[in-house]
């Protein structure tokens, strides 16, 4: 089955300074990939996503790429706030029964320090 | 307030026990999902229903039993609560296409003692 593994498990960076996570997917069926930010005691939330047809997607500070042929995507968060400090999960998509299995990585524990 | 909400937010319980947690989605989506979260924080997919139909069900003891009376509803039943049960579930709901993102319910902390 599908499997999403997800690098690093923590990560630390000054504030101002641009943080990246990368995330790696099994299943070459897969065509979508969401990432969410969970903050302490809350629920997953979307941030952005990509589909399988796009290589790059950017929503101001925060972008995504997609590699499809090596299976491997990414998120980059530039300019780091505090605010930003959260646990972020990568995902990948795939059909069954024609509905989605979303599988996600192992996530990211951010810390942003001012 | 469109969302997808899960009751209760908290429940403490004792092994052995059986106890149930309801999920409501107002949406509009189709297929409904329950995920558990760990200790570790890692998401686990469990269940998901596609207009009140099983699609899938992961290697989960069957002490878990989801039911879904209508598409906007799906509610899981545990019975013989055990100890490594305790974890966060969460519900959630997506229309029925593989590249539609989940919505979460705030989730529920459940604790086994």
């Amino acid at each position: 089955g599908e499997n999403v593994e997800q690098h690093p498990s923590t990560l630390s960076v000054q504030e101002g300074d641009s943080a990246v996570i990368k995330c790696t997917y099994s299943d070459s069926a897969s065509n979508y990939f969401p990432w969410y930010k969970q903050e302490l005691g809350k629920r997953p939330q979307l941030i952005i996503d990509i589909r399988s047809n796009v290589g790059e997607k950017k929503d101001q500070r925060i972008a995504v790429t997609l590699n499809k042929t090596a299976k491997h995507f990414s998120l980059h968060i530039t300019e780091t706030q505090p605010e930003d400090s959260a646990v972020y999960f990568c995902a990948a998509s795939t059909l069954v029964s024609n509905t989605g299995k979303l599988i996600f990585g192992q996530g990211t524990t951010l810390q942003v320090k001012p | 307030d469109t969302a997808v909400s899960q009751t209760p937010k908290y429940l403490v319980t004792q092994m052995g026990n059986d106890k149930s947690i309801k999920c409501e989605q107002n949406l509009g989506h189709d297929t409904m999902y329950w995920y558990k979260q760990d200790s570790k924080k890692f998401l686990k997919i469990m269940f998901s229903y596609n207009n009140k139909e099983l699609i899938i069900n992961e290697t989960v003891p069957n002490r878990f039993s989801p039911k879904s009376p209508d598409k906007a509803h799906l509610n899981l039943h545990i019975n013989s609560l055990e100890l490594g049960d305790s974890a966060v579930y969460f519900c959630a709901s997506s229309p029925t296409r593989a590249d539609s993102p989940l919505h979460f319910g705030n989730g529920t902390r459940l604790t086994v003692t």
